[in-house]
């Protein structure tokens, strides 16, 4: 079955460091979205990509954070200046554009800041 | 705010009973609900519900979706130990991007 494969699956960096979170979304599919759960908390939109766009952005996407698809295979999220909130999983999710579907979500990476 | 409200927060039931989640949400923009059982990492994919009264099933688990009252149950019968995980009930947006809007889950304990 395909899966959306993200890297690496825990990262530790220090406060004011960049971060560069890595998915490979399913081949065919078109749209393209980050989310994250803070530990306890509820999993929570960051952005959705399509056609090489952002198409939509949550308040907590603010100007240190952006996307990518550089090659048409990976999808990456930048994180450039960490703060210690935003150590929580983060869940890269793909999904075809047809109506009838379930997201299909990466197994996360755990980013830590300290 | 398209808020998505689940209940009860956690479950403890012994291996063998019948339990009923519930998942409340938002009118605004509704497209679809879901459903997904978080057990360490990702969410996976249990359900998608968009019509009302239709029951839908995969082997102990069954989900129906009630438009008129804005709810979901999500039923598991004859729990297993397997079975303990949160679940999470998600409405997707009916905008193009069609984001997932979560609850805070369900954590459910299944004692053997």
């Amino acid at each position: 079955e395909p899966e959306v494969t993200q890297t690496p699956s825990h990262q530790v960096t220090q406060m004011g460091q960049e971060v560069i979170l890595r998915c490979v979304p399913i081949s065919n599919h078109l749209y393209f979205y980050w989310y994250r759960q803070i530990l306890g908390q509820k999993v929570e939109f960051l952005v959705s990509f399509y056609n090489n766009e952002i198409s939509e952005k949550s308040e907590i996407f603010d100007d240190q954070f952006s996307v990518e698809r550089p090659d048409g295979s990976n999808f990456t999220l930048k994180i450039r200046s960490t703060k210690l909130e935003d150590s929580a999983m983060y869940f890269c999710a793909s999904r075809t554009g047809r109506a009838n579907y379930g997201y299909t979500f990466g197994s996360g990476t755990r980013l830590t800041v300290v | 705010e398209d808020k998505v409200v689940q209940s009860p927060l956690s479950l403890v039931v012994h291996e063998g009973d019948t339990v009923t989640l519930n998942c409340s949400y938002e009118v605004t923009n509704f497209r679809s609900l879901l459903w997904y059982k978080q057990e360490k990492k990702a969410p996976t994919f249990l359900f998608m519900l968009t019509s009302s009264g239709i029951e839908k099933k995969s082997g102990r688990l069954s989900s129906i979706l009630d438009k008129k009252e804005l709810f979901s149950i999500l039923n598991i019968t004859a729990t297993q130990t397997g079975d303990s995980a949160v679940y999470l009930c998600a409405r997707i947006s009916n905008f193009g991007n069609e984001k997932l809007t979560f609850g805070t889950g369900t954590r459910l304990t299944i004692i053997p």
